[in-house]
């Protein structure tokens, strides 16, 4: 299994501020992903962050408002740019580790509210 | 139409009840996944099936490929289940598509 920790686990941030967002996973992992979650919704996937390339970004998501850093096989950045609160949602990092199988596992998630 | 559905969105049951939660997909899929999401946001990662059935302790998942349809289990339920359960269609890739999610209270 693939043991994931989020800094910061919540915050309450300013409309125009910018907040980033960590994402550490305890082995080498090849995949990962941000996800949002926003209020009484289901998961969106924002991106797949590549480690030493540019994230590639799902429909209706951009570089400029959310920037992704994946320096290694066991971290990630995303920032929230330009804050408002439609942007208010529960941020969540995820790894594909194959253990056998490939399997997903899940951060614990970092709970935005813009105000 | 939503590509992943689930059903009920709410549930409430009484401590001790057999609960029963079901995911229809309408997509091709290479895995199904359940997960669990306690109130504070964090998800846990239940079971990941490609077919049959899998059991964990209480909880028991289910799918069946040809009605591309999964059920997800749980027996004895306790209050500390109380979460929401949400079912994800894995298709190309690591891609995955999310249902709406069930959220499960269960009373003491």
């Amino acid at each position: 299994s693939a043991v994931i920790s989020q800094k910061p686990s919540r915050d309450i941030c300013q409309r125009g501020t910018s907040l980033t967002i960590q994402c550490q996973v305890d082995s080498q992992v090849t995949m990962m992903f941000w996800y949002r979650q926003q209020p009484g919704q289901s998961l969106t996937l924002i991106a797949t962050a590549n480690q030493g390339s540019e994230a590639t970004y799902e429909s209706g998501f951009v570089i400029d408002k959310f920037p992704i850093s994946r320096p290694n096989l066991t971290f990630s950045t995303l920032t929230v740019s330009n804050m408002s609160p439609e942007d208010s949602s529960i941020y969540l990092c995820s790894v594909e580790a194959r253990t056998g199988a490939y399997e997903q596992y899940f951060g614990p998630g970092t709970r935005l509210t813009v105000t | 139409k939503n590509e992943v559905e689930q059903s009920p969105q709410n549930l409430t049951a009484q401590e001790g009840e057999f609960i029963t939660i079901n995911c229809s997909y309408s997509v091709g899929i290479s895995a199904l996944h359940w997960l669990q999401q306690h109130p504070g946001g964090g998800i846990v990662s239940l079971f990941m099936l490609s077919s049959g059935k899998k059991k964990h302790g209480r909880l028991i998942a289910t799918i069946n490929i040809q009605e591309k349809h999964s059920s997800l289990h749980i027996t004895a339920s306790h209050p500390r289940d109380s979460a929401v359960y949400i079912c994800a269609a894995q298709t190309s890739g690591s891609r995955l598509t999310f249902g709406e999610g069930t959220q499960l209270t269960v009373n003491p």
